[in-house]
Formats: structure tokens, sequence, C-alpha cells
């Protein structure tokens, strides 16, 4: 089984609608972290949790909320999807030494 | 964290050693200099870690100034299957910090 393990792994979605991307980890870390990626551009940071009661906004956090149920899960929730959040989705977590990615969400909001 | 710059793409000939460069030149003492690499969309991979001397793994060495304001990553025998992005991140190995990743040097692996 992966580390980390997203789903679903592509999404096609319509304006307006609400939709949710799950992340589960299975190396006990207390950090994680939600970005997006862009066609040809770097991994930007939407969400990130220290720890179950812990959550902090990145650099890009409008339009999503998340909700970290447990150490092990973190979820990103798109409340009204709008087409400019097509993208690439990356949920990741990291102990003192490396982090941990997932293989992505494939999300387009016609 | 601190800023990190590096060149938007490098090629390297199949075989040859691949030299990566980073600059870092506001690094903190208690920062750490992490290598990832992302091939084409998959989640990004570590590929290696230092704080001050210098490093080296299966995958691949890293050499970090005596001043550590920049370091290079080295893959000694470039494959094809090296072909990526790789981002150079600073910051503190411990604690509450969130991880940023800059925009990367695409390297590309010539046959």
């Amino acid at each position: 089984d992966a580390d980390v393990t997203q789903t679903p792994r592509n999404r096609i979605t319509k304006t307006g609608k609400r939709i949710m991307l799950e992340c589960s980890q299975t190396k006990g870390h207390d950090r994680m972290y939600w970005y997006r990626q862009d066609p040809g551009l770097g991994l930007r940071l939407i969400y990130y949790s220290f720890d179950v009661k812990d959550i902090n906004k990145g650099e890009i956090s409008d339009g999503y909320s998340v909700s970290r149920q447990a150490q092990a899960k973190f979820s990103l929730s798109l409340e009204s999807a709008i087409p400019n959040q097509t993208a690439l989705y990356f949920c990741a977590t990291r102990d003192n030494s490396e982090a941990f990615f997932g293989q992505g969400t494939r999300l387009t909001v016609v | 964290d601190a800023k990190t710059t590096q060149p938007t793409s490098m090629d390297c000939a199949e075989g040859r050693a691949a030299n990566l460069p980073c600059n870092h030149s506001t690094i903190s003492g208690n920062e750490y200099v992490y290598w990832y690499r992302q091939i084409h969309s998959q989640g990004p991979q570590y590929i290696i870690h230092g704080l001050k001397n210098n490093e080296t793994n299966e995958m691949a060495s890293l050499i970090i100034t005596e001043d550590r304001k920049s370091s290079t990553l080295i893959l000694p025998h470039a494959t094809l299957r090296d072909t990526a992005v790789y981002y150079c991140i600073v910051r503190v190995a411990r604690g509450a910090q969130k991880l940023v990743f800059g925009q990367g040097t695409r390297l590309t692996i010539n046959p």
C-alpha cells in the first residue's frame, strides 16, 4: 500500500458543485499538507496541519477548506468549484527528514 | 523559510554527471537544505538533505559551500529517467513549519 493515498485520482465536476478530495497516510506523521499544481508551474501550498487540532492557511487558501478528521486523514473541499480551480492536487505528509507525497488528484471543473 | 534561487532549466547528456545549483544566501544556521524531484506530474520524491557537511546516498550527492549560501545536487551518472523538475528547499528539520516549494529546475537528460 502507498504511504499517502489520494482519492479520487481523477475527477470532472461542474461549476458550482461541492467536491471533496480525500487523503490518508500510513506513516503516522502529524504534519500534513495540500498543494495544487498548475501546468508548467511549481507546487503552491493551500492548507497545512501540524496535528488534529491545528489547521493553517497556505499561500492560496481562498475557495478551499480542509478537515483533519484524524491523524491519518486530511480532506480538501471546494465548496463551490470554479473553472480556475482546475489543477493537479497533491497531499503530503512529512517527518523531520523527508516529505511523502500522494500520486495526485487531477481535478477538472467545467 | 529562506528563499532559494535555481536556474529554470538545464540539459545534461546521458551518462554524464548532472550538477544542479541552488542559491540560498539568507539561510539560517538551523536550516537544512533539502532536494526533491518531480517526474512528470507524479508526486514529488525526496532525494537528499544536509545541514553543512556534504552528503551522499544511493540517488545523489549534495555539496554545500562552507558559508552555506549555496549548494549543488549531483547526479553522478544521469539516465533518461532522471529527467524531472528538481526543487531545492531550505527549512528547519523539526517543529511546526510549512513546506514551500519554489519553481525548481527542469532537468532534461538527452540521449
